[in-house]
């Protein structure tokens, strides 16, 4: 049982550049949220889905866009890269927004 | 409105000695409150949950915190560290259950073991 998966691990990307993070559960979860883990801070809500099809804004939303065109799968796109977003990324998700199974993270730089 | 502080954000023990990281929360509601604990570029792993049943809660690895409704804090104690208990932890409270945007975390605390 993998949980949740995350992919990929590390990525480095030039300002202005595009790239999509992928989360993927095995657990039948409905709720699936990506988080950013910033130095000093707790982790921060970007957004997150109630189920396939739905998605919403979390705390700080701004400069990602997010599809869940599959209840397993919960995708985390930058359309254009800034250093702002450099930073660890986290997916979770949970079957009834209590108990949340985190991934292993995605350590992104942008340059 | 819910929010979690964590009072330190570094503490150093000796191999051994006790652990308290000390998480004082604030809630509107019944509060669901966990503990997570990150090691060095790993993902959160979850340490122990309250969710209004026992007010002590026990968790891996021999982490217990309590429950302190008057005091609003949920400490994390154990007796002995370990130097694997090096990483860094979370205080979480959850807001809630009909909200899926739920999880407050707070700014961490890290803690160090010497040997």
């Amino acid at each position: 049982n993998a949980g949740v998966t995350q992919t990929p691990k590390f990525r480095v990307l030039k300002t202005g550049q595009s790239m999509t993070l992928l989360c993927a559960q095995d657990m039948n979860h409905e709720y699936m949220y990506w988080y950013r883990q910033d130095p000093g801070m707790g982790l921060r809500l970007i957004h997150y889905s109630v189920g396939e099809g739905t998605t919403a804004k979390g705390e700080v939303p701004d400069g990602y866009n997010v599809s869940r065109l599959k209840k397993q799968n919960f995708l985390l796109g930058l359309e254009s890269a800034a250093p702002s977003q450099t930073s660890v990324y986290f997916c979770a998700s949970s079957p009834h927004a209590k108990g949340y199974t985190f991934g292993s993270g995605t350590r992104l730089t942008v340059v | 409105a819910q929010s979690v502080t964590q009072l330190d954000s570094h503490v150093s023990v000796s191999e051994g000695t006790p652990v308290l990281l000390r998480c004082n929360y604030s809630s509107s509601y019944s509060p669901s409150l966990f503990w997570y604990v990150q090691h060095p570029n790993k993902g959160l792993q979850l340490l122990l949950k309250y969710t209004s049943a026992a007010t002590l809660v026990k968790g891996i690895n021999g982490f217990e915190a309590e429950f302190k409704k008057s005091e609003t804090s949920f400490h994390l104690t154990k007796p002995s560290a370990h130097m694997s208990d090096a990483a860094e932890y979370f205080c979480v409270v959850s807001a809630p259950p009909t909200g899926a945007n739920n999880l407050f975390f707070g700014t961490g605390t890290r803690l160090t073991v010497i040997p």
